[in-house]
């Protein structure tokens, strides 16, 4: 069991938006601004989406995008393209006698 | 361009240890950041495992301390893994990867598949 709670499956259609939970305490995503998202394609590495809640790396879309409230963080993205069908996950920070933790993963598919 | 290689034994006995190397190029280990390792079991999530500073300050996954052995080489800019008593719930892809802060992690090596098998 994953620390963090994402849903198992997310859909949508091209050009729709979807938004990706991911559930944690007040230990880590509610007790820091150290959520971070990941796409990862099938056979591949995961790839750095979001970063401190809310920041993009330089190159990813701004359709892109990350929020928190409380104990939920949340991955938003706009604009559905086909690219996009992929597994996300969602990371934290969780002090430093838990380290880093992750959501056990949400596959997003493109219809 | 900062890019990471992991390499080492596909293969390892049940009880035996796991050895990994994790290779960097593009940037000096010893010039600073966390430098990471994360596994995923086939088929399911990731698993952070550790993270170590070129000083040896280091961080671990609370679930794997006991077993695990990180370690830097700033000479060769490698840095690595060992996991003991292995078991074949220790079967994954495991990447590494350039940790920002003790937080995120990029970018990530392409992973290499370890089985624990007899």
């Amino acid at each position: 069991q994953s620390a963090l709670t994402q849903p198992p499956s997310a859909s949508g259609s091209p050009g729709q938006s979807v938004t990706i939970s991911c559930t944690g305490t007040s230990s880590d995503v509610g007790g820091y601004d150290y959520v971070s998202w990941y796409q990862q394609h099938p056979g591949k590495a995961p790839k750095l989406m979001v970063y401190e809640v809310s920041k993009r790396p330089s190159g990813v879309p701004d359709r892109f995008s990350g929020s928190k409230s409380g104990n939920t963080a949340s991955l938003t993205v706009s604009g559905l393209q086909a690219e996009d069908e992929a597994d996300y996950y969602c990371s934290s920070y969780a002090g430093s006698n838990n380290y880093v933790v992750f959501g056990g993963g949400t596959n997003l598919a493109v219809l | 361009q900062v890019q990471l290689q992991e390499s080492g034994p596909g293969l390892v006995k049940p009880s035996e240890t796991l050895s990994l190397t994790c290779g960097v190029s593009g940037f000096s280990i010893s010039s600073g950041y966390y430098w990471a390792w994360i596994r995923q079991p086939p088929g399911k999530g990731l698993e952070s495992i550790g993270s170590m500073y070129h000083s040896g300050s280091t961080y671990y996954n609370p679930s794997l301390k006991s077993r695990v052995t990180l370690s830097v080489d700033t000479s060769k800019n490698q840095f690595y893994l060992k996991l003991s008593s292995v078991t074949a719930a220790d079967t994954a892809v495991y990447y590494c990867a350039r940790q920002h802060g003790n937080h995120w992690f990029d970018p990530w090596g392409q992973g290499t598949l370890v089985t624990v098998s007899s």
